[in-house]
Order: structure tokens, then C-alpha cells, then sequence
């Protein structure tokens, strides 16, 4: 167990639809990432926070968002959905400090698109 | 553009035997080199990570072989057992880039009785 948790674990909706996963980290990490993981585009990095801001962004749809709020959980939003949006979304934390690349993945959420 | 290329994409190894998985990568600002083990319906778990001022790490039968002059690096798992069959991704990331990981495309190992 990595002590990164992410609700819910399973979610089954329709195209057009807005869905929203939330994630907590580690305690005391500052830092969330949200990658995506696709049969087709494996791991991809979405958009980073640290203590409430965002840190960096990767190719993250204009349709998808996040935010970290000041208990340090994060949520990604994920609008207008389409078929091909269907993956497991995972978060992960690092810590401050010395072992800041140290990221450690939550089970994830399998998002499913009909 | 994938900046680190992953190989083999599947390895059968007999129990007992070695598995070695081969990352390349472009971008030399990529300053930590992490590998991640992941078991079906599970989050990628780190296994074992280098940095590039040092060409090898062990820990326990997990051994890291970095090359900094070819860009690559590499997996070894020694005395492989069937609990070791999982999908393996490496991956590099740099410290100025947010520390945002960048994957390989990953490797089925499944290791045989």
C-alpha cells in the first residue's frame, strides 16, 4: 500500500458526461501528479499541483481540469466525455525535499465510457 | 515523440534464470531513472531508481546498469520466480521539469516454474 488513495475505483458513464476523481496523498506529500494509462497511449502524464498550485502540465485536454485544494487532496475533472477519454486515471505523490522525484501511485480509477 | 523507448514488449524467463529489460532515452536534462512494477488492476509500485552519477545499483535481486554516454539504462532481476511476472515500465524524469514522469512503453515479463 502506498498510502496514496484515490475514489472511486471503478466508474461506468456515457459520452457527453462530466465525472470527477479524487485523489489524497501520502500524508505530508505536497506534490499530486495525474497520469492517464491507455492501451494505446500507455502512461501519460496529465498535469502536476504542489501545495495548491499548479506545477506543471502535460497533454491534458482542454476538456479535462484539476485543482489540489488546501487539505492537499486533488480532484480531476474530466468534461465531455468521449468513448476514447475510457482508461485508468492514477494520482501520485511525492514528497518535499531531498526525495522530491519519489513518486509513489494510488490503485487508480477505471473510467469507463459508453 | 517518446523520449524513452522500452524493450523487449514481452519476456518468458524460466525460474531461476535473469530477465533484463532495455530503456533508451533522448533528452539528456532527464536526471532521475525510476523502474516501476505493475500487477493487473494495481498502481505502478517503484522497484528501484538511479540517478546518472552512478552506473549501477542492486537492491536485493534488482539491479540498475546506467550508461550516461549511450542514453540507456537497464533492468536485471536476478533469480526471477513466478511472483516476479508483472508489467515493468522505466522511466526518466528531470528536476526542472517538475519531476514529471516520462514512461516506456513497458514489458510484460512472465516467469515460468
Amino acid at each position: 500500500d502506498s498510502g496514496v488513495t484515490q475514489t472511486p475505483k471503478h466508474l461506468i458513464t456515457a459520452t457527453g458526461q462530466r465525472v470527477t476523481l479524487r485523489c489524497s496523498p501520502r500524508s505530508g506529500d505536497l506534490s499530486v501528479y495525474w497520469y492517464q494509462q491507455s492501451l494505446d497511449q500507455g502512461l501519460q502524464f496529465l498535469i502536476q499541483y504542489y501545495n495548491g498550485e499548479e506545477r506543471a502540465k502535460g497533454n491534458i485536454l482542454e476538456r479535462f481540469s484539476a485543482q489540489q485544494f488546501p487539505d492537499l487532496h486533488s480532484e480531476l475533472n474530466l468534461s465531455s466525455l468521449e468513448l476514447g477519454d475510457s482508461a485508468l486515471y492514477f494520482c501520485a505523490s511525492s514528497p518535499h525535499g531531498a526525495r522530491r522525484e519519489t513518486q509513489y501511485f494510488g490503485p487508480g480509477t477505471r473510467l469507463l465510457v459508453l | 515523440q517518446q523520449q524513452v523507448k522500452q524493450s523487449p514488449q514481452s519476456l518468458i524467463v524460466q525460474k531461476g534464470g535473469i530477465s533484463i529489460i532495455n530503456c533508451a532515452y533522448e533528452n539528456t536534462a532527464f536526471d532521475y531513472f525510476p523502474w516501476y512494477q505493475q500487477f493487473p488492476g494495481k498502481g505502478p509500485a517503484l522497484l528501484i531508481a538511479i540517478r546518472p552519477d552512478v552506473s549501477e545499483k542492486k537492491e536485493g535481486r534488482f539491479t540498475i546498469s546506467f550508461n550516461k554516454s549511450a542514453k540507456q539504462f537497464s533492468l536485471h532481476i536476478m533469480d526471477s520466480q513466478p511472483g516476479d511476472s508483472a508489467t515493468y515500465f522505466c522511466a526518466a524524469s528531470m528536476t526542472g521539469g517538475g519531476n514529471k514522469l516520462t514512461f516506456g512503453t513497458g514489458t510484460q515479463l512472465k516467469v515460468e516454474l
